[in-house]
């Protein structure tokens, strides 16, 4: 079982360059996330999709643009990198949203960016 | 802001020993109440969660209590095992203003479970 899976799994950019990350799930699941996880303040939500061809901003979504043009997948870009994205990048996926009824996040197994 | 706050940030226990991590909540919106458990190098896996209308539940070693009145919640780990070492995030589900359901979650706790 492949779950979700995120590529890269390790970049290094330059200041102001742009890189995409790509997350897949082979679960049939509506709602898709992308979180950033940085030392002593968890994980944040940068941008969520409810749906294929749906996108919603989340906590933290500045500086990235998301894109769900096909249901398992789920990209998120980085236009010109900034230092303070330096972070490990998760992807999730869950048949419903956030709630008890099989709301349970399936997460990959993160992606981390470093910007010089 | 929904704000989700988990203390401690990191917690070292003797092997056998009780683990117990706090979170606590402000909005009453709130009602699903995950913990996530993440070793390193892996994603987040949710460990148990509970809902608003119970007081505890329990799975195995691992028990949530949940206070509504005080709007607090904490994760206990009953005979720590060395296995057990890894970082917890407790989370909170809700929805707002009319958007998506979302989680919430603390800002993490470390914890080490020494042999």
């Amino acid at each position: 079982n492949a779950g979700v899976t995120q590529t890269p799994k390790f970049r290094v950019l330059k200041t102001g360059q742009s890189m995409t990350l790509l997350c897949a799930q082979d679960m049939n699941h509506e709602y898709m996330y992308w979180y950033r996880q940085d030392p002593g303040m968890g994980l944040r939500l940068i941008h969520y999709s409810v749906g294929e061809g749906t996108t919603a901003k989340g906590e933290v979504p500045d500086g990235y643009n998301v894109s769900r043009l096909k249901k398992q997948n789920f990209l998120l870009g980085l236009e010109s990198a900034a230092p303070s994205q330096t972070s490990v990048y998760f992807c999730a996926s869950s048949y419903v949203a956030g709630g008890p009824e099989t709301g349970e996040l399936f997460f990959g197994e993160g992606s981390r960016l470093t910007v010089l | 802001q929904q704000q989700v706050k988990q203390s401690p940030q990191s917690l070292i226990v003797q092997k056998g020993g009780i683990s117990i991590i706090n979170c606590a909540y402000e909005n009453t919106a709130f009602d699903y109440f995950p913990w996530y458990q993440q070793f390193p190098g892996k994603g987040p896996a949710l460990l148990i969660a509970i809902r608003p209308d119970v007081s505890e539940k329990k799975e195995g070693r691992f028990t949530i209590s949940f206070n509504k009145s005080a709007k607090q919640f904490s994760l206990h780990i009953m005979d720590s095992q060395p296995g057990d070492s890894a970082t917890y995030f407790c989370a909170a589900g809700g929805s707002f203003s009319g958007s998506a359901r979302q989680l919430t979650f603390g800002s993490g706790t470390q914890l080490t479970v020494l042999p």
